[in-house]
C-alpha cells in the first residue's frame, strides 16, 4: 500500500483479556518494527522483522507479548493477559532492506487496558 | 546509560528565531544519524538523515560530531507550523536497522 497501515486505530480492553494489533508494512518494504510509546515518553523498541531471518525479539517486555509475520508481510502483535501498564500507543514501522533510508510509521493503535 | 540523549525542553522561541537542539549517542561505533519530527498525538515523520559531512534542507541544517558523539539540528527562521517534538534516532553499530530513538524535544513558536 502507499503507507504503513495499522489497525484498530483506538482498542479499549480490560484487564487480562488478550489482544491483537495488526501492521500492514508499505509493499516491497522487507523490514518491519514495533515500537511503543507510553504518554509523553519515548519510542520503545518491541520486535523487529528482516524477511525470512529469525526476528530479533530482545525489546519484548515479558513473554505476555509475542509477535509474527506471515509472509514477509502483515505483522500482528499479541498482548496476552493485558495489564493497564501495557497502556501506550503501539506503533509499527517498516523499511527498505537497509534501513538506511529510515523509517516510515503507521499511525499507531493506542491501546487503553481499564 | 541511555542510547540516545536529549534535552527535552520545551524550548519556547518567537516567529523567526534561530533555535537549535543537540543531542548525545553513547556508542562510538554508530552508524546511522537521522531526525524525525512528531506532532501531538502523531506518529513520527522523518524530517532528515544526518550525513557526516553536514546537509541541509531548506531552513533546517544537521551537523554530526563524531569525536563529541553528538548531532544538532539547527532551524532557521522558525515557524509556527515548526512547533513539534524533534527526535534524535541513531542506529548502533552492529544493526542498521535497529534504531535508537531519543525521548524528543519539544519545540513551541510563538506568534
Amino acid at each position: 500500500g502507499a503507507g504503513v497501515s495499522q489497525s484498530p486505530s483506538n482498542k479499549v480492553t480490560e484487564k487480562g483479556k488478550d489482544v491483537e494489533l495488526r501492521c500492514d508494512p508499505i509493499s516491497g518494504h522487507t523490514a518491519l518494527y514495533w515500537y511503543r510509546q507510553s504518554l509523553g515518553q519515548g519510542l520503545e523498541f518491541l520486535i523487529y522483522f528482516q524477511g525470512n531471518s529469525a526476528p530479533d525479539k530482545s525489546g519484548l517486555p515479558s513473554d505476555r507479548f509475542s509477535a509474527e509475520r506471515t509472509g514477509g508481510s502483515v505483522s500482528t502483535l499479541t498482548i496476552q493477559r493485558t495489564q493497564q501498564e501495557d497502556s501506550a500507543v503501539y506503533l509499527c514501522a517498516s523499511s527498505r532492506i537497509s534501513g538506511s533510508d529510515g523509517y516510515t510509521f503507521g499511525s499507531g493503535t493506542r491501546l487503553t487496558v481499564v | 546509560r541511555k542510547e540516545v540523549e536529549q534535552d527535552p525542553g520545551p524550548f519556547n522561541v518567537p516567529e523567526g528565531a534561530t533555535v537549535a537542539f543537540n543531542c548525545t549517542y553513547s556508542n562510538s561505533a554508530s552508524q546511522s544519524f537521522f531526525w524525525y519530527r512528531q506532532d501531538c498525538r502523531k506518529e513520527p515523520k522523518l524530517l532528515m538523515s544526518v550525513y557526516s559531512s553536514g546537509n541541509e534542507d531548506g531552513r533546517f541544517t544537521a551537523q554530526l560530531n563524531r569525536a563529541s558523539q553528538y548531532i544538532s539540528l539547527l532551524i532557521r527562521d522558525s515557524k509556527l507550523s515548526d512547533s513539534a517534538t524533534y527526535l534524535c534516532v541513531v542506529t548502533p553499530g552492529d544493526n542498521f536497522n535497529k534504531f535508537y530513538f531519543g525521548s524528543g524535544t519539544k519545540l513551541n513558536v510563538k506568534p
